[in-house]
């Protein structure tokens, strides 16, 4: 079946250092991928998306590019700031639409 | 996009009792989902609600335990039956449209506690 694996947390970061969070997926066919952010407190929110090889999503300066040949959807940010402080979850549909979740990296950013 | 809401934001329950949380979205999808959150966890998948017809659960999860309604395409409800402290966790609706990109909008929450 299909399956997410990103990299365990807790990342801590300096504010407006680089940020990368490693994602690899298992699945057949060809998935649409996820990143999905829970600040503390609330509730997910989609933060960026790609449905095909070499796509790239970006939003609020974070990007991920969907590589086919290496089965990855690795999130990055240049500098973060402190308010970029949450829980990052990988995802991936299937042709049903059901979402299979990664374990959720925690990413705290001090001052 | 779309717009979901849920009710209630959160609940204190008893052992042994049941809770019915609703979900509401401000426009028609063509499906809904029902998602559990353990505490410090992931999310997992409880069953895809059918508009007009038996939900479809995943492993591990059971009708008796957690019954799902959809009527119609904007609406579904999930109830927690025969409560335990195991089932403390947030619950997480979520709809999509489908399409090339299926995306999925997620709604708030309930975050229940069971003493």
């Amino acid at each position: 079946g299909n399956s997410v694996t990103q990299m365990e947390g807790p990342v801590t970061l300096s504010e407006e250092a680089f940020l990368t969070i490693n994602c690899t997926y298992t699945a057949t066919g060809y998935p649409s991928l996820f990143w999905y952010v829970q600040y503390p407190g609330e509730g997910l929110q989609l933060l960026l998306k790609a449905t095909k090889a070499d796509d790239k999503g970006s939003n609020k300066g974070f990007e991920a590019t969907y590589r086919k040949e290496t089965t990855s959807f690795h999130l990055e940010k240049g500098s973060v700031q402190v308010s970029d402080s949450a829980v990052y979850f990988c995802a991936l549909t299937d042709s049903w639409g059901k979402l299979q979740f990664g374990a959720g990296t925690q990413v705290v950013v001090t001052p | 996009s779309a717009v979901i809401s849920q009710k209630p934001s959160r609940d204190i329950c008893q052992r042994g009792t049941s809770l019915t949380i609703q979900c509401q979205v401000d426009s028609q999808v063509t499906m809904m989902f029902w998602y559990r959150q353990q505490p410090g966890q992931s999310l997992t998948l409880i069953a895809t609600a059918n508009q007009g017809s038996e939900a479809t659960y995943e492993s591990g999860f059971v009708i008796d335990k957690f019954p799902i309604s959809r009527p119609n395409l904007t609406f579904s409800t999930l109830t927690v039956s025969n409560m335990s402290p195991e089932d403390s966790s947030i619950y997480l609706c979520s709809a999509t449209r489908g399409g090339t990109y299926n995306e999925q909008f997620f709604g708030p929450g309930t975050r229940l506690t069971v003493l």
